[in-house]
């Protein structure tokens, strides 16, 4: 069965760098969500868009930027690196009223900010 | 708002002992999801079940069980005879409102599984 998909899987970039994480969902999921994990730490909510839209915020800084396009993919945008930038980022993706068709997280992007 | 409290920071046993790991939530809402999610040493989150909150039966699935009881606010999880390859970090994580939101995890359980 087709999973969650996001590229890449490790990225390595200097301080005030930019960086661009993508996520593509499970065929016929609307709704992709984001998350981040620092060393130690439990998933932390950043962000999700349902059919396109963003439908709920978390604790997501503001030199974070994320869209869902056209084709359900997502990205997101992370400018002005900073060291504590550094985690694991996960998309999960599902669709919405149907719980049945389930939950599912991508394999993650290990981003290392040095 | 919506909590998830898991107590145990790290757990340690030795092979075929078994193991609970405890998961205690807070919501407001009637309807909600709980979920459990392993996640090994390579990092990625693997999916271990999802229960709504109107679907008290426990469930058991090959040396994994689940004791959901909503008097007591708790969905444990339970590892009969664990083997060395169960050794991770297990998250226990609540979803409110229907057609899913984003999770709110706990701060997760090591386990420790020696040989």
């Amino acid at each position: 069965a087709a999973g969650v998909i996001q590229s890449p899987r490790h990225l390595i970039k200097e301080k005030r760098e930019t960086a661009t994480l993508k996520c593509y969902p499970i065929p016929r999921h609307d709704t992709v969500y984001w998350y981040q994990q620092g060393p130690g730490q439990d998933p932390q909510f950043l962000i999700s868009f349902y059919e396109k839209m963003q439908s709920d915020k978390g604790s997501i800084p503001d030199r974070f930027s994320a869209q869902q396009f056209s084709d359900y993919h997502s990205e997101l945008n992370m400018s002005s690196l900073e060291l504590g930038d550094s985690a694991l980022y996960f998309c999960a993706s599902s669709r919405r009223n149907y719980p049945n068709y389930g939950y599912t997280f991508g394999s993650g992007t290990r981003l290392t900010v040095v | 708002a919506q909590k998830v409290t898991q107590a145990q920071t790290e757990i340690s046993v030795v092979e075929k002992e078994d193991v609970t790991l405890d998961c205690v939530y807070e919501t407001r809402d009637t309807t909600y999801y709980l979920f459990w999610y392993k996640q090994p040493p390579s990092g990625e989150l693997v999916f271990l079940i999802r229960r709504n909150s109107f679907d008290e039966q426990n469930e058991i699935s090959g040396r994994y069980s689940w004791n959901f009881q909503k008097s007591t606010s708790s969905f444990n999880f339970t590892i009969t005879a664990s083997q060395v390859v169960d050794s991770a970090v297990y998250f226990c994580a609540l979803s409110e409102e229907r057609g899913f939101q984003k999770l709110v995890f706990g701060t997760g359980t090591r386990l420790l599984v020696s040989p």
